[in-house]
């Protein structure tokens, strides 16, 4: 069975601390793919990163990093000098490949206070 | 980037009505359009896939009749929630995608539903 786990339901930093979002999942597939996405109060969800199974390389963009580990089944997401602005609804998802759905997690609410 | 237009972003009818939303990709052609729900901070919850010109594929639990899906092209997806009562008020999400899995689902910007 596919299962995505975001253990933290709520984080509270205050503006410029960095802040790591867990993400667990599992899956049986060999091939997949990892999502997180950023949802602020206005509803929509923005697209923030995709990574496949095959490719473990660490990724920073900005102030935002992820670390991709599979011997531990985990996509953890940190954004580094936090702001105001990225206080949000943060959901990781799982896609396999053959079904093309996604598999979301509970989600992390992120308060950053200023 | 891609781009998924959703309207209209909000609703608000009486008990027995039906409602449509519609979920356009302008910019791509979505060979494949999802419909999630989701309550009040609660994560996102497929309902059901659909491919155009095929009939959706629902997930267990989504009543058919109930949650009406037509994907008529490949940038035009209808849900039209059948004589909504009070339990069906929720913030619905479609998504589309096109090509294989590598590609992302991009979503459009929500409805939220409220029946009275």
């Amino acid at each position: 069975a596919q299962k995505v786990t975001q253990a933290q339901t709520e984080i509270s930093v205050v503006e410029k601390e960095d802040v790591t979002l867990d993400c667990v999942y599992e899956t049986r597939d060999t091939t997949y793919y990892l999502f997180w996405y950023k949802q602020p109060p206005s509803g929509e969800l923005v697209f923030l990163i995709r990574r496949n199974s095959f490719d473990e390389q660490n990724e920073i963009s900005g102030r935002y990093s992820w670390n991709f580990q599979k011997s531990t089944s985990s996509f953890n997401f940190t954004i580094t000098a936090s702001q105001v602005v990225d206080s949000a609804v943060y959901f990781c998802a799982l896609g396999m490949d053959s079904s093309y759905k996604l598999i979301f997690g509970s989600g992390t609410r992120l308060l950053v206070r200023p | 980037g891609a781009v998924v237009s959703q309207h209209p972003s909000r609703v608000i009818c009486k008990s027995g009505t039906s409602v449509k939303i519609e979920c356009r990709s302008l910019d791509f052609q979505a060979t494949t359009m999802f419909w999630y729900r989701q309550f009040p901070k609660q994560s996102l919850m497929l309902m059901a896939t659909s491919n155009e010109g095929s009939k959706a594929t629902y997930e267990q639990g989504v009543e058919k009749d109930k949650f009406l899906i037509n994907h008529a092209s490949l940038t035009l997806s209808t849900l039209t929630v059948t004589s909504a009562h009070p339990e069906d008020s929720s913030f619905y999400i479609c998504s589309a995608r096109w090509g294989s899995g590598t590609q992302p689902q991009h979503f459009g910007d929500g409805t939220r539903l409220s029946i009275l």
